[in-house]
């Protein structure tokens, strides 16, 4: 039990384009979900924190209008990167929580996204 | 300054030796402290879970142990195999507030050599 799958896994875009990220909790609700980045040999880095209908809350230093995410059903997250750059290349990595809280999450496998 | 500290930052040891992975920490007070393991490309996967009253936690050749009292975790892999290969996180969870976020560690990378 307790899976979270991501699409895709790998993503290629042109600078300037928007791409999307969908993050799904399969066999269980999930009140919040959570956004990570990881940068080459580097920390999970939290980037934003999204309820179910409500709006994210995003991290010092995390710009908003360019991270967007939704949580609009309890299985389902997306994160869309809007006007990626090559600096945004990076892995992103979802997880979700059954709770209100942070105290057990469950990851996702992680997408690649490479801008170009 | 960073306050999940893990050492070494980089292993290599050979099929079928053990290993043990050190993680020292500050956060406090603490909920939890977690290992996880993080295959290239692929997203974190849970080893172990300890509350700050617990002492040892196993899973299978993975053994975590903590002491809450020096702040410092470790954990032990024991008859390595070639797909333990992969990068050890661990994680601490403070204890109490709305904002209980997780601290990652910078990790250890573990190449398993035949």
């Amino acid at each position: 039990g307790a899976v979270v799958s991501q699409h895709p896994s790998r993503v290629i875009c042109k600078s300037g384009t928007s791409v999307k990220i969908e993050c799904r909790s399969l066999d269980f609700q999930a009140t919040t979900m959570f956004w990570y980045r990881q940068f080459p040999k580097k920390s999970l880095m939290l980037m934003a924190t999204s309820n179910e209908g409500s709006k994210a809350t995003y991290e010092q230093g995390v710009e908003k209008d360019k991270f967007l995410i939704n949580h609009a059903s309890l299985t389902l997250s997306t994160l869309t990167v809007t006007s990626a750059h090559p600096e945004d290349s990076s892995f992103y990595i979802c997880s979700a929580s059954e709770t209100s809280g942070y105290y057990e999450q469950y990851f996702g496998p992680g997408t690649r996204l490479t801008v170009t | 300054k960073n306050q999940v500290e893990q050492s070494p930052q980089s292993l290599i040891i050979l099929e079928g030796k053990n290993c043990t992975l050190q993680c020292n920490y500050t956060v406090s007070p603490f909920s939890n402290l977690r290992w996880y393991k993080q295959d290239t490309g692929r997203g974190p996967v849970s080893l172990t879970i300890m509350t700050f009253s617990e002492n040892t936690k196993s899973n299978g050749r993975y053994t975590a142990t903590l002491d809450a009292d020096t702040k410092q975790s470790s954990l032990h892999i024991t008859a390595s195999q070639l797909s333990d290969s992969a990068s050890y996180i661990c994680v601490v969870s403070p204890y109490g507030g709305a904002t209980n976020k997780l601290i990652f560690g910078t990790g250890t990378l573990l190449a398993v050599q035949p």
